[in-house]
């Protein structure tokens, strides 16, 4: 929703490229995940995040609660990274907000 | 990756039907919590539970759902007569605690007629 913004909405890659998707906080977060929805449905739990950055892979997050913002890289775009990607803030407690994601899609 | 299990993976009903749902938290997971997605858009929060107990809940679950957890290792989320705006897909998660990393089941997509 309008609490956690994310950018692009759509974005299309060819593989081999490199590129990074960005969350926006109206929120003051205190943890991030991101999450890959694949095709079938199902979210795949990719980084969970206090301020700092994470590497796994391809994939590399960064969380910056100073300047409310996380941006997840994608190194090498692969087919299997197609999907909707979601960025959930944790504003402290117990209750994730989500973002309205970004909807990826590789093509060879 | 997380063994969340949600059944049945397809449900349809007809509307004014009864609809139910189940969950099977990741074991030694203490927080449980629904979403429902429309159209593959954000996850909208619908209850959480904490050791079994509902914590919160927003107004549309308090007047037409019914969601129990009555054991760690089995919850539930029912609609007592189902509308055509409940088509979607309900996703429950759990986590070891609060706060702490969610880990989503597939899914139960849900179509009303």
């Amino acid at each position: 929703g309008d609490k956690v913004k994310q950018s692009p909405s759509a974005l299309s890659l060819q593989e081999g490229t490199n590129s990074a998707l960005r969350c926006n906080f109206s929120i003051a977060a205190t943890t991030v995940q991101w999450f890959l929805q694949n095709p079938r449905g199902s979210l795949i739990n990719l980084f969970y995040l206090v301020p700092g950055t994470k590497e796994n892979g391809r994939l590399k997050s960064t969380f910056n609660s100073k300047e409310s913002y996380s941006t997840l890289h994608i190194r090498d775009a692969q087919l299997e990274d197609s999907g909707t990607y979601f960025c959930a803030a944790e504003p402290g407690g117990y209750k994730v907000v989500f973002g309205s994601g970004t909807r990826l899609l590789v093509s060879p | 990756d997380a063994a969340v299990t949600q059944k049945p993976r397809y449900l349809i009903k007809m509307k004014g039907q009864e609809a139910e749902m189940k969950c099977i938290p990741e074991k030694g997971h203490t927080a449980v919590f629904w979403y429902q997605q429309k159209q593959s858009k954000e996850l909208k929060f619908l209850i959480y539970f904490q050791n079994q107990q509902p914590l919160d809940q927003i107004d549309m679950v308090k007047e037409r759902f019914s969601a129990v957890c009555p054991s760690s290792s089995l919850c539930s989320l029912g609609i007592r007569t189902c509308e055509a705006e409940d088509s979607a897909l309900y996703l429950c998660s759990s986590s070891p605690r609060q706060p702490e990393r969610l880990f989503f089941g597939h899914g139960t997509k849900l179509s009303v007629l």
